[in-house]
């Protein structure tokens, strides 16, 4: 149980290109989704949190016009990445939890989507 | 400032033996403490929960301790195999219980 799926997996276009990432929870339903951006190397740093329903929350620093998120059912959030740039290049990875977005549950995450700008 | 600190250098270990996964913490004041394993390319996969009044937790070769004095948590593999090898991350929540905070993973290679 709990499987979160995430799509596409992989994804290279051109600069200034829109792309739109789905994250799917499979067999339970997610009030609450994480979208993470991952570097080399590095840690995973959240990007905001999507709440079904109303407006996501974005970390400081997160451009919200950059980075669209729509939450639109308990099982579907999307993360647009508009007019992408090179800098942009890096992994998107998305997580939800069946009870809330508390820390007292684990996170099911999704397997990433890698972006890759021209 | 918060900091969550893992070990960068990566972990090399012979099959058979014990790994030691170290995550320290500062300026922190988490409920829980959670550890993920992240394969290359893949997102990560939960693999224990432990909360500020438990010292140890364990699931079958895992073994997890929290010790909210030392602000540290330790990560035990015992009798490691290849298939153990990954990336081990450790996350704290804002005490609040709201997120998670991802510390920047060790790298366990175990060799044959």
């Amino acid at each position: 149980g709990a499987v979160v799926s995430q799509h596409p997996s992989r994804v290279i276009c051109k600069s200034g290109t829109s792309v739109k990432i789905e994250c799917r929870s499979l067999d339970f339903q997610a009030t609450t989704m994480f979208w993470y951006r991952q570097f080399p190397k590095q840690s995973l740093m959240l990007m905001a949190t999507s709440n079904e329903g109303s407006k996501a929350t974005y970390e400081q620093g997160v451009e919200k016009d950059k980075f669209l998120i729509n939450h639109a059912s308990l099982t579907l959030s999307t993360l647009t990445v508009t007019s992408a740039h090179p800098e942009d290049s890096s992994f998107y990875i998305c997580s939800a939890s069946d009870s809330g977005p508390w820390g007292n549950q684990p996170q099911h995450f999704g397997d990433g989507t890698r972006l890759s700008i021209l | 400032s918060q900091k969550i600190e893992q070990n960068s250098e990566a972990l090399n270990i012979q099959e058979g033996k014990t790994a030691t996964l170290t995550c320290n913490y500062t300026n922190y004041s988490p409920a829980y403490l959670q550890w993920y394993r992240q394969d290359p390319g893949r997102g990560p996969v939960f693999l224990l929960l432990i909360r500020e009044n438990e010292k140890e937790k364990r699931k079958e070769r895992l073994k997890v301790t929290f010790d909210t004095t030392l602000k540290q948590s330790l990560f035990h593999i015992t009798a490691s195999q290849p298939a153990d090898s990954a990336t081990y991350l450790c996350a704290l929540d804002d005490n609040a219980g709201n997120m998670l905070t991802f510390g920047g993973g060790t790298r366990l290679m175990v060799k044959p």
